[in-house]
């Protein structure tokens, strides 16, 4: 079974413009969770996608937005892009919404802002 | 909020040995799940090992193994016979029970295993 995809796989873009990221989770996953992980530092929580509802959302500006679809894909969009958004995003998915299901993480897209 | 902390920026040993990676953690809750999650040079994350705060007895997997002391906050990891395959960041994180699926992730340990 393929595991979680996420794609691109790295991107490059200028300071002001915006960037769609996409994820596609395990097969039967309902739950997709979407991780920013700046060189050197462990991921941080953006948003909790569930059944296409947010379930959670972590301490990111409005800038930051995410959508799930009804083949429990996921988009997060990142609007009027800085410097400090460069960083590996991170992708996981979870069979299940809430309690301790593991997550299982994709490859990541690598962005770079410049 | 919750919060995680690894002390241990970098650590490297020998093929073989024993290694043991520290991690501490602030909550106000009584049930949550505690994690290790290794992600290699080719950078996909993935779970080591898992432990239930509710469990006494500390997780095992093969080589791995946790101790975990509730009272204290801290959970740390045990790699025995180290192979060079454990090269590796290591993440030590937190999932509450209530609310979102939200995993808090330490700063991580890069754990080298030398030949």
């Amino acid at each position: 079974d393929a595991g979680v995809t996420q794609s691109p796989t790295h991107l490059i873009k200028t300071r002001g413009q915006h960037v769609t990221l996409r994820c596609s989770p395990i097969s039967g996953h309902k739950s997709v969770s979407w991780y920013q992980q700046v060189l050197g530092q462990g991921p941080q929580f953006i948003f909790q996608y569930y059944e296409k509802e947010e379930r959670g959302r972590g301490n990111f500006p409005d800038r930051f937005s995410a959508r799930q679809f009804p083949n429990y894909s996921s988009e997060l969009n990142v609007n009027a892009l800085l410097l400090g958004d460069s960083a590996l995003y991170l992708c996981a998915s979870s069979i299940q919404g809430h309690g301790p299901y593991e997550q299982y993480f994709g490859p990541g897209t690598r962005l770079t802002v410049t | 909020a919750q919060t995680v902390t690894q002390s241990q920026p970098e650590m490297s040993v020998q093929e073989a040995e024993t290694v043991t990676l520290s991690c501490t953690y602030d909550t106000s809750e009584n049930n949550y799940y505690l994690f290790w999650y290794k992600q290699p040079p080719s950078r996909q994350m993935i779970l080591v090992i898992r432990q239930e705060a509710y469990k006494q007895q500390n997780a095992t997997e093969n080589r791995f193994s946790v101790n975990f002391q509730k009272a204290a906050k801290s959970f740390s990891l045990k790699i025995s016979d180290s192979q060079l395959g454990d090269t590796a960041m290591y993440f030590c994180a937190f999932v509450s029970l209530q609310g979102a699926q939200k995993l808090v992730f330490g700063q991580g340990t890069r754990l080298t295993i030398n030949p």
